[in-house]
């Protein structure tokens, strides 16, 4: 049964970098079949899709967001990761990572608050 | 960037009645590859989504029999044939065809009477 499970700081300052990690168990983050992904969903709205990476590397963002989003994926841990400079107020919300294709498991989320 | 829009935003549906809700994509969702990339989730409060569809008409493991998608090309929809008091939460359609980005509608919040 495959789980994720975010982890990073929950409060970041406003201008620097928010930086989540994704940890994968119960399968393998190399499988080609599959990308992985990440959806942020602010306080009280809906879904915003962040963008998503394959094991080999190859990396898609929403262009909204792509000058500021690193994501990248480390198959020796099985974990992926998410980098996002220059936070505002804006980029205060729950972070989900999930099992890209069809979005089918996702992880828990974890609530980052933008904030000085 | 494929907008997807739902109808209704909100629902309130007694306990054995039925659901539907729809969703209309700007843009076609069928692939080349002979696949519609539309997929319908349910977020219930405090969690995180969880799929119930997959490619317009397809349950994924474990949902109940109770839902069921249809539709093709631009419009699509999602039916609960008798609702249930678990059913209750915002539900999102998604699409995944034009690749970025991953786009979702709105939300549909469904409440009991």
């Amino acid at each position: 049964h495959l789980q994720l499970q975010e982890s990073g700081p929950g409060l970041v300052k406003p201008s620097e970098t928010l930086s989540l990690t994704c940890s994968v168990s119960g399968g393998s983050i190399s499988s080609s079949f599959y990308y992985w992904g990440w959806v942020r969903q602010p306080p009280g709205k809906g879904l915003e899709w962040i963008g998503g990476i394959y094991s080999i590397g190859n990396t898609y963002y929403n262009p909204s967001l792509k000058s500021r989003v690193t994501i990248s994926v480390d198959t020796s841990k099985n974990q992926f990761s998410l980098r996002l400079t220059s936070v505002t107020a804006a980029d205060t919300a729950v972070y989900y990572c999930a099992r890209g294709g069809a979005y089918d498991y996702w992880g828990q989320g974890t609530l980052v608050t933008v904030s000085s | 960037e494929i907008v997807m829009t739902q109808t209704p935003l909100s629902l309130s549906v007694t306990p054995g009645q039925p659901a539907s809700i729809s969703c209309e994509s700007s843009q076609s969702l069928l692939h080349s590859d002979g696949k519609t990339y539309l997929y319908w989730y349910l977020q219930k409060p405090g969690q995180p989504p969880q799929l119930l569809i997959y490619e317009v008409s397809n349950r994924f493991s474990g949902v109940p029999d109770r839902f069921s998608g249809s539709g093709s090309g631009t419009d699509f929809t999602l039916k609960i044939s008798r609702v249930e008091a678990e059913d209750v939460g915002i539900y999102y359609c998604m699409q995944s065809i034009q690749l970025p980005p991953i786009t979702f509608g709105q939300g549909t919040r469904l409440e009991i009477k």
